[in-house]
């Protein structure tokens, strides 16, 4: 099993859609979340930063963090065409020599249609 | 504020062949990561530098190495290159207050055939 699971997709979905996106870990020392952007050949964008469980928003983003059930989401409300990219979930603790370093999901590809 | 730049944005070297990758970090970020993508996949933690010394390195062999400089730059070595290294390679810098939150530069695109 991998520390991080996310569903590659690819999800495509008509303009103005709510969007979900999720991943599931098994490391319980993860206290530290994040959600990237990357588009096409481009680095990755840091969206959402979030610590522990709970809720974060940020305009048309939404994060929330379930750590009992080692389940991370990103909501999209009033999807765009400009959303198209791939969404990667990201996840850290503390710990030793390599703290900080970032377990990243597959990431998934999605697509909003015009 | 400067971001993350890398350099060169891409390349293509063969099988044997040496290859270095270089990274400035954001301003004010004393910490640096390098990251190798492979199509399709996320990002994986080769390993990191703080105050010019690598403390943290994830499952990759020797012959990826290396250094950071006194103005927090970075250069990514690999020796002995291998088709399967064929990547794209990640810099990402942090610093400041939240110190799990890291940046990432564009990346270089490399080719191994």
């Amino acid at each position: 099993q991998k520390e991080v699971e996310q569903d590659p997709g690819p999800l495509s979905v008509p303009e103005g859609a709510i969007v979900s996106l999720n991943c599931t870990y098994s490391n319980s020392a993860f206290q530290y979340f994040m959600w990237y952007r990357q588009y096409s050949r481009k680095g990755p964008e840091l969206l959402m930063y979030t610590y522990s469980s709970g809720n974060k928003e940020d305009g048309r983003f939404t994060a929330q963090v379930d750590k009992s059930s080692k389940y991370i989401s990103l909501f999209i409300r009033d999807s765009q065409p400009s959303d198209s990219a791939t969404y990667l979930c990201a996840m850290t603790g503390n710990y030793g020599g390599s703290q900080g370093n970032l377990i990243f999901g597959k990431g998934t590809k999605l697509s909003v249609k015009p | 504020e400067t971001g993350v730049t890398q350099s060169p944005t891409h390349l293509i070297k063969t099988r044997g062949q040496q290859v270095t990758l270089r990274c400035s970090s954001q301003s004010g970020h004393n910490t640096v990561s390098w990251y190798q993508q492979a199509l399709g996949q996320g990002p994986q933690f080769i390993f990191q530098y703080y105050r010019e010394e690598e403390n943290g390195r994830g499952n990759f062999p020797p012959r990826f190495s290396g250094l950071q400089f006194p103005n927090y730059s970075s250069e990514l070595n690999v020796n002995a290159l291998e088709l399967d290294d064929s990547a794209l390679y990640l810099c990402a810098s942090r610093g400041g207050g939240h110190q799990e939150t890291q940046y990432f530069g564009p990346g270089t695109r490399l080719l191994v055939l």
